[in-house]
């Protein structure tokens, strides 16, 4: 039962545009969600964070919302960049006696020149 | 600064033995956690440890085991290996816990079984 979906698991994009890559939770509970980029042979590496109590939040190219009625959120970034090629994980951290975060399986993302 | 160290970066290993996989987190991070992560999925959790203590525990058997050093390093243990267990294993650190602070990554130990 997966708590955390990413449904795309590709995405295409122009050198320029916006990307926007979506996720959806199951778990209310939820308070807390990351966005982890992933480059081949390397380790998820973080990239932004909400908290539940808020529905944007913004860091130079990337601006997370969340949309906690509908259990949805997603990562905006603008302009993309051929370097914002990689594997994209949306994660929701579980309160309940840990921090374990719930990954998405992952969306990847393509920029082309 | 040096951020998450595992080691080793690649282990092959066959059907039955055990494996001790090491985590070294970021300087001043208490908090240690261990995935799992096979092809095509996303990082499912294992183990998290604070303070020399276990958190919290994923759905795995108790062939997976799990410690804290007193300087916070970590170390994940893994008997009766199967196939199934091939896979790139994860350490994140993050300061304490319960306070909405991302955890960090390192870039993982790939366990290949034969």
């Amino acid at each position: 039962d997966q708590q955390v979906k990413q449904n795309s698991p590709s995405l295409s994009v122009q050198e320029g545009r916006i990307s926007i890559l979506n996720c959806d939770y199951t778990n209310s509970m939820f308070d807390y969600f990351l966005w982890y980029k992933k480059y081949p042979a390397e380790g998820p590496t973080f990239l932004i964070s909400i908290s539940s109590i808020k529905d944007k939040n913004e860091d130079g190219r990337f601006t997370v919302f969340l949309n906690k009625s509908a259990k949805h959120l997603s990562l905006h970034i603008v302009p993309s960049q051929p370097g914002d090629s990689a594997v994209y994980f949306c994660a929701a951290s579980d309160p309940g006696g840990s921090e374990k975060l719930v990954f998405g399986k992952g969306t990847k993302l393509t920029v082309n020149p | 600064d040096a951020g998450v160290t595992q080691s080793p970066t690649h282990l092959i290993k066959t059907r039955g033995q055990h494996v001790t996989l090491r985590c070294s987190p970021i300087s001043g991070h208490k908090s240690v956690s261990w995935y799992q992560q096979v092809l095509g999925q996303g990082p499912q959790f294992i183990f998290q440890y604070y303070e020399k203590e276990e958190r919290g525990r994923g759905n795995f058997p108790d062939r997976f085991s799990a410690r804290q050093f007193p300087n916070y390093s970590s170390e994940l243990n893994v008997n009766a290996l199967l196939l199934g267990d091939s896979a790139l294993y994860l350490c994140a650190s993050s300061l304490v816990l319960f306070s909405n602070q991302p955890q960090h990554f390192g870039d993982g130990t790939r366990l290949s079984i034969l």
